[in-house]
């Protein structure tokens, strides 16, 4: 069964930075593109980043670029989201999400940026 | 850029059929796109990925109810014997070199 599972949410505050973690499970890793998706409360989904199989691409929404940094150990079968300068619009639950079309999603980790 | 356009929502019976409409905007309409649902207060599930010849792939355990079609720019999700869980949020998304894109998504009540 394939299980993604993240963690490392929390309140932080504005200029802050917190890392995201997904740790996989049930399929080979090491051969899936992987994303992280955000979804502000109340709003849609938006696509954050996403990184290739080898770490060889990684692309960044223009709301997240220079800010963000999207990483992976396949030998841990984790993806990680190092975010640093959090601002209040960054306050959202975010997704890992497997695969160029998403198709399976972890539950969520919840990141209130908040002073 | 590509955009994705929904109506921001639809309803329909119990029972009934209901069809959504993702737009691709001008230019992209050999996009393929894949659809999620999103439940209230729950992360969103894969439905299925749709290719611009009506071809489509479900994910796991997606029902026969739903089913996919395309038009053009058009993209539609479908889902027949409206059930009760179906009432969510919907989702189109589609993706390229160096993006993926979402949809504003459609508000389902099922009535």
């Amino acid at each position: 069964e394939v299980q993604l599972v993240e963690s490392g949410g929390g309140l932080v505050q504005p200029g802050g930075s917190l890392r995201l973690s997904c740790a996989a499970s049930g399929f080979t890793f090491s051969s899936y593109t992987m994303s992280w998706v955000r979804q502000a409360p109340g709003k849609g989904l938006e696509w954050v980043s996403y990184i290739t199989s080898g770490s060889t691409s990684i692309y960044y929404a223009d709301s997240v670029k220079g800010r963000f940094t999207v990483s992976r150990d396949n030998a841990k079968n984790s993806l990680y989201l190092q975010m640093n300068s959090l601002r209040d619009e960054d306050t959202a639950v975010y997704y890992c999400a497997r695969e160029t079309v998403h198709d399976y999603w972890g539950q969520g980790a919840l990141v209130t940026v908040s002073s | 850029q590509v955009v994705l356009t929904q109506s921001p929502s639809a309803s329909a019976s119990l029972g009934a059929s209901v069809k959504l409409t993702c737009t691709l905007s001008s230019g992209h309409s050999s996009y393929a796109i894949a659809w999620h649902q999103q439940q209230p207060e729950k992360g969103p599930r894969y439905l299925m990925k749709l290719s611009s010849d009506g071809s489509h792939s479900k994910g796991d355990g997606i029902p026969d109810r739903f089913s996919g079609s395309s038009s053009g720019a058009e993209r539609y999700l479908t889902i027949s014997s409206l059930q009760s869980e179906d009432e969510a949020d919907y989702y189109c998304q589609t993706w390229g070199t160096a993006f993926r894109v979402f949809g504003g998504g459609t508000k389902l009540t099922v009535l």
